[in-house]
This record gives C-alpha cells, sequence and structure tokens, in this order.
C-alpha cells in the first residue's frame, strides 16, 4: 500500500486569497500524479495528470508543480473564489492501482 | 453524454442479504475500478480491472466481489454484507490504465448503509 497524505485536512480563506496545498507520495515508486476536484454532493473531478518531474500544469486560475524526486506537488490556486470551495484530492498511481490521499477540504468565503 | 452509472444511488440494507451495485459506461473505457470512501479516509480502491475478464484486488477487497464480463459493465458485489460496509462507494473508469497517466471519470456515487 502506498502512503499518500495532504496537507492542510481544511483550508478556510478569503475570496481573493491565494492558496496552495500539497500532496507527499513515496518517490521510489511512482507513475503519475492525479488531481481532482470534488464539490460536495457531486462526484470527483480530475484537474490534472502529471508524469515528469518538474511538471507545470494550468487550468484558468488553478495550477500544479511535481517534484518526482522529493516526492511532492503542489496545487495552487489564485485568488480563491466561493465556487472553488471544495476537497481537492491528489492520487498517486502504481502498478495498475490508485492510491487516493485523504483531501484538502478549501472554504472561500465571501 | 459520456457518463459512468452507477445504480442504487442509496440503498439501506440488514446484515447477510446480498446486494449488487452495478455501475456501467459509454466511453469505451478498458480500465475500470471501485473506490469507497470513508470519513477521515481517502478513496479505497476495493477492485479494479484492467479489461473483459480481467479483474484484480485493490487494497480494500475483503467481502466484496467484481465480474467484468462485457467492457461496460463492472458490478460490485457484496454477496453478505455487513454494517462495516457502510460507506460511500464510487465506480470509476478510464481509458485504460496508461502507465497510470489517463484520468478517471467517475460516477455519481451509491451510498450504502448495512444494519
Amino acid at each position: 500500500i502506498l502512503n499518500v497524505e495532504q496537507s492542510p485536512q481544511s483550508l478556510h480563506v478569503q475570496e481573493g486569497d491565494s492558496t496552495n496545498f500539497t500532496c507527499s507520495f513515496p518517490s521510489s515508486n511512482f507513475y503519475a500524479l492525479h488531481w481532482y476536484r470534488w464539490e460536495t454532493a457531486k462526484s470527483p473531478e480530475a484537474l490534472f495528470v502529471m508524469t515528469l518531474n518538474g511538471d507545470e500544469k494550468k487550468k484558468g486560475r488553478i495550477s500544479a508543480t511535481l517534484n518526482t524526486k522529493e516526492g511532492y506537488s503542489y496545487l495552487y490556486i489564485k485568488g480563491s473564489q466561493p465556487e472553488d470551495s471544495a476537497t481537492y484530492l491528489c492520487a498517486s498511481t502504481y502498478f495498475n492501482k490508485f492510491y487516493f490521499g485523504s483531501g484538502t477540504k478549501l472554504n472561500v468565503k465571501p | 453524454e459520456a457518463q459512468v452509472t452507477q445504480n442504487p444511488r442509496y440503498l439501506i440494507t440488514v446484515t447477510g442479504k446480498k446486494l449488487t451495485v452495478t455501475c456501467s459506461q459509454n466511453m469505451n473505457h478498458e480500465y475500470m475500478s471501485w473506490y469507497r470512501q470513508d470519513p477521515g479516509l481517502g478513496l479505497r480502491q476495493i477492485y479494479y480491472s484492467m479489461n473483459v475478464e480481467v479483474t484484480d484486488k485493490g487494497d480494500v477487497p475483503e467481502g466484496y466481489k467484481v465480474s467484468r464480463k462485457e467492457k461496460r459493465n463492472f458490478p460490485l458485489i457484496l454477496e453478505s454484507p455487513s454494517p462495516n460496509q457502510t460507506s460511500l462507494y464510487f465506480c470509476a473508469s478510464s481509458l485504460s490504465f496508461g502507465a497510470g497517466a489517463n484520468v478517471l471519470t467517475f460516477g455519481a456515487g451509491s451510498r450504502l448503509t448495512v444494519l
């Protein structure tokens, strides 16, 4: 079993604040790193997949970076909006399986 | 519309009464998988299937069975449910495992309560 950890568990920010969270994974067993956005009462939706050390991905105000050598990925949200409120999940893949972290719950106050 | 469909969405049952949660995808995906989500824990993989007739255990397979007789369907079977299987279940699929780099498309989730 791969241990994937996310921090912080929860985050409360004001509208307009920029924020970031971390996903840590074992660097020795790595295929790819996924980020998903999970809104309450909905199903998780894919944000990014990264495979190479140094990868950076961007979608609007959200971006992510990957460091496979030290085993971490950062997710950044610039100028948070209330609609960004959700739980953000990361997952590492290895040998046909997905290993999810427990998520970071973001609450953006208007 | 491309989607993963799970049924039922909500189910309350009693210990020992066999049940099946169905999962169907219309995207011609090869890889399908089941997860359970419990408070404070991440999504944990129960079973996965690389393709038709190819299934394997995830990290928490005890008490569950699966089958993959057709590409589009991947039912989750609880032969004798117990209260510790009360959870939120998700089915997900991707084009293929693709060295882990193909994104998952999730179903809407099935909330199961075992009394």
